[in-house]
């Protein structure tokens, strides 16, 4: 069975912290994005990745790290949070152009 | 101009009644096509994937593809109030690294019992 895991369904911060969105896959997938979702504007790629240390930029970059060390592992992260990084993050996984993309469970944060 | 656009709704239908949802897109060239259902406070799953002009069916759900006419529709048949959730149209170009997927923003369905 497929499967997305996110470290956090739900996280606080504070304006200025550091903070790491870690997603992990099982299914041995090459492709991984990270998205934002707010209301009214849908599903935003932040960044993406087709391979372990590779990695692009999607729509939204700004404000944004990832780090991918292991196939499976996808990371992102906020160098230092703002109020307007509060939203529902959601990683995805994808084997090939052609594939399925799986989405994981979700991390809503809210950057206070 | 959004490159995949969508009816926000919300969209009220009974139960038992057909339910249309929309999306047109901007890339002419666009290649695969897909329909994501995401209940409230829960991630997008794959209900529907369309690659080729006509209908696709698969159980209440068609969709429905005309690349003429640079739209792809939903249709939900016998809708039940469990249908009640968000329905995210997605595009795939034909070409660009990963061939990343473009999302509309959603159409919120209720079906009402």
């Amino acid at each position: 069975d497929v499967k997305v895991t996110q470290s956090s369904r739900y996280l606080v911060k504070r304006t200025g912290e550091k903070v790491f969105l870690e997603c992990v896959q099982d299914m041995d997938h090459e492709n991984m994005f990270w998205y934002r979702q707010d209301p009214g504007l849908g599903l935003r790629l932040i960044y993406f990745s087709y391979d372990v240390k590779m990695k692009e930029k999607g729509d939204i970059p700004e404000g944004y790290s990832v780090s991918r060390e292991k196939k499976e592992r996808f990371s992102l992260i906020l160098e230092s949070a703002s109020t307007n990084q509060t939203s529902m993050y959601l990683c995805a996984s994808r084997e090939g152009p052609s594939e399925t993309q799986y989405f994981g469970p979700g991390t809503r944060l809210l950057v206070l | 101009q959004k490159e995949v656009e969508q009816n926000s709704g919300p969209l009220s239908v009974p139960e038992g009644a057909i339910a249309s949802l929309n999306c047109t897109y901007s890339d002419r060239v666009s290649q695969s096509f897909f329909w994501y259902r995401q209940y409230s406070g829960k991630s997008p799953e794959l209900i529907m994937s369309i690659y080729s002009n006509g209908d696709k069916e698969d159980g209440r759900f068609t969709a429905q593809l005309n690349k003429a006419s640079q739209y792809v529709s939903l249709l939900i048949r016998d809708s039940q109030p469990s249908d009640s959730a968000t329905y995210l149209c997605a595009v795939r170009p034909l070409s660009g690294s990963a061939r990343q997927l473009t999302f509309g923003s959603g159409t919120q369905l209720t079906v009402l019992p």
